[in-house]
């Protein structure tokens, strides 16, 4: 069974202090793994889809990377608006189109 | 576009009534989704469809809970008879194949009295 672990659970950052949140999976054949961030009340937002390890992407202050075991989002020089739970979730080869998710990490970046 | 539409986006009702959540994918999108999020389990599938096929219904907790998609621009998600445990946020969200990301809409929070 595909399962996907996000840590910390939660992090409290101040404005401009990088950090990286991280993203451990198992799955039987890594079809791609997404980033998403979720605002209080929405949907969760796709940000970045990864599909083989090394592959990097970037996105203003976030970077995707992936190994073959886990993928770190790495936030650098944070702002408040960044404040937000992301979510990590993987998708199988096989056929099947299922995302599993992980818990999510909830970044609060204080000013 | 609008995006994935929901509606509603909340409903409260009281144990034992019928419920029903409704989803509007996005145009051209082959594939739907629908999920629930709760603050334990967080975002678990219920049932996906291709081509408006149910394809993995697995995650459907048991048979008070069904879902239709009569045709590409429509879906519902019925639970009848309503429990308080079924309180939680529903998304559903479409896919254009194999590989990309969601579009998740706004989501439905359900509270069951």
């Amino acid at each position: 069974e595909d399962q996907v672990t996000q840590s910390p659970e939660a992090l409290r950052l101040q404005e401009g202090e990088s950090s990286s949140l991280n993203c451990s999976y198992t799955v039987s054949g890594l079809r791609g793994l997404f980033w998403y961030r979720q605002d209080p009340g929405k949907g969760p937002e796709f940000l970045f889809t990864l599909y083989s390890a090394g592959e990097e992407k970037e996105k203003e202050r976030l970077k995707a990377t992936l190994t073959k075991k886990e993928s770190f989002l790495h936030i650098t020089a944070p702002k408040p608006e960044d404040s937000a739970t992301y979510l990590c979730a993987v998708q199988s080869q096989g056929g099947s189109e299922k995302l599993v998710f992980g818990k999510g990490t909830k970044l609060t970046v204080n000013p | 576009d609008a995006g994935v539409i929901q509606s509603p986006r909340h409903e409260v009702t009281e144990m034992g009534q019928e419920v029903t959540l409704r989803c509007k994918p996005i145009s051209g999108h082959n594939s739907l989704f629908w999920y629930r999020q709760t603050m334990m389990r967080g975002l678990e599938l219920l049932i996906y469809f291709n081509n408006n096929v149910p394809i993995d219904d697995s995650g459907m907790p048991e048979d008070r809970f069904s879902a239709k998609m009569p045709n590409a621009s429509f879906s519902t998600l019925k639970i009848q008879p309503s429990e308080p445990r079924d309180s939680a946020v529903y998304f559903c969200a479409s896919s254009l194949s194999q590989g990309y990301g969601y579009t998740f809409g706004s989501g439905t929070r359900l509270t069951v009295v």
